[in-house]
C-alpha cells in the first residue's frame, strides 16, 4: 500500500493566487513527521515545511503553510501568493517512528503563469 | 540553512568504468545520509542508508556490490557506481539528516546526472 498519496499530478495556478497541493498518507505509527519538498527543474530537492503528527498548530514557513489534518490524514501544502520561480515539482514525504528514512509520494508539478 | 554538496554535478563515461559520487554536509554532521535514484517524471528512490562508521542498509532489490558505500566521516558519504553500463544511467542524488533541526529533515544535494555510453 502507498503511505503517501498525490493525486493530481500536474496543477496550473495563476501569479498572485494561492495553490493547494494535496496529500494523504497512511501509518499505523501515532509518532511520524510530515515534509514537503520542491525540485526546480534543474533538480535540486529543497525542504519547505515540517509538520510533527504531535504539534498542535500547523506550520507555516514563509509563503508556505501545511493544512494539517489528522483524523483525514491529510498534509497539504498551501502556497500564497504565487510566483512564477514557484513553477517546480512537489514532493511530499513521510518519516515514521523513530526510523529516519522517508517515504515520498510520486509529486505534483505545479505550472505559474504570468 | 543546512547545506549539502554533491560533486561531481554530471558525468558522462564509456560502459565499464566505475565513477564515484560524493556527498558532504557542510554545516552540519551527519551520521546517517541516504542515497536516492531519480528516473525522469518520477518520485524519489531510497537505494540505501548510509551510516557513518558502519556499512550501509540497502533497499530491497539494490545490489550491493554495484552500488558501493562508505561513510568514513560525519561529514562525508560516497556512492562507487562499479562497472557502470547504461541501464545505470540516471540522475542520483544524496541527502543528509540534520539532527540540529525540528523535525531532523533531510536535506538534499543538488544531484549527479550519470550517462553511461
Amino acid at each position: 500500500a502507498q503511505k503517501i498519496t498525490q493525486t493530481q499530478p500536474g496543477m496550473f495556478v495563476q501569479e498572485k493566487e494561492a495553490v493547494t497541493l494535496d496529500c494523504t498518507y497512511d501509518t499505523s505509527d501515532p509518532s511520524y513527521g510530515l515534509f514537503w519538498y520542491k525540485q526546480p527543474s534543474s533538480g535540486e530537492m529543497i525542504f519547505l515545511i515540517y509538520q510533527g503528527s504531535y504539534d498542535q498548530q500547523n506550520a507555516t514557513e514563509g509563503r508556505y503553510s501545511l493544512n494539517f489534518q489528522k483524523a483525514r490524514k491529510s498534509a497539504n501544502l498551501v502556497i500564497s501568493a504565487s510566483q512564477l520561480g514557484d513553477s517546480a515539482m512537489y514532493f511530499c514525504a513521510m518519516r515514521e517512528g523513530r526510523k529516519y528514512k522517508l517515504s515520498f509520494g510520486a509529486g505534483t508539478t505545479v505550472t505559474v503563469r504570468a | 540553512g543546512a547545506v549539502v554538496s554533491q560533486h561531481p554535478s554530471r558525468v558522462i563515461c564509456k560502459s565499464g568504468t566505475s565513477v564515484k559520487i560524493e556527498c558532504r554536509s557542510l554545516d552540519f554532521q551527519a551520521t546517517t545520509m541516504f542515497w536516492y535514484r531519480q528516473f525522469p517524471k518520477q518520485s524519489l528512490m531510497l537505494m540505501a542508508t548510509s551510516n557513518e562508521g558502519s556499512k550501509a542498509t540497502y533497499e530491497q532489490g539494490v545490489e550491493k556490490d554495484k552500488f558501493l558505500i562508505n561513510h568514513a566521516s560525519l561529514t562525508l558519504s560516497t556512492l562507487t557506481v562499479t562497472s557502470a553500463h547504461p541501464e545505470d544511467s540516471s540522475f542520483y542524488i544524496c541527502s543528509a539528516r540534520d539532527p540540529g533541526q525540528s523535525g531532523q529533515p533531510q536535506h538534499f544535494g543538488d544531484g549527479t546526472r550519470l550517462s553511461i555510453l
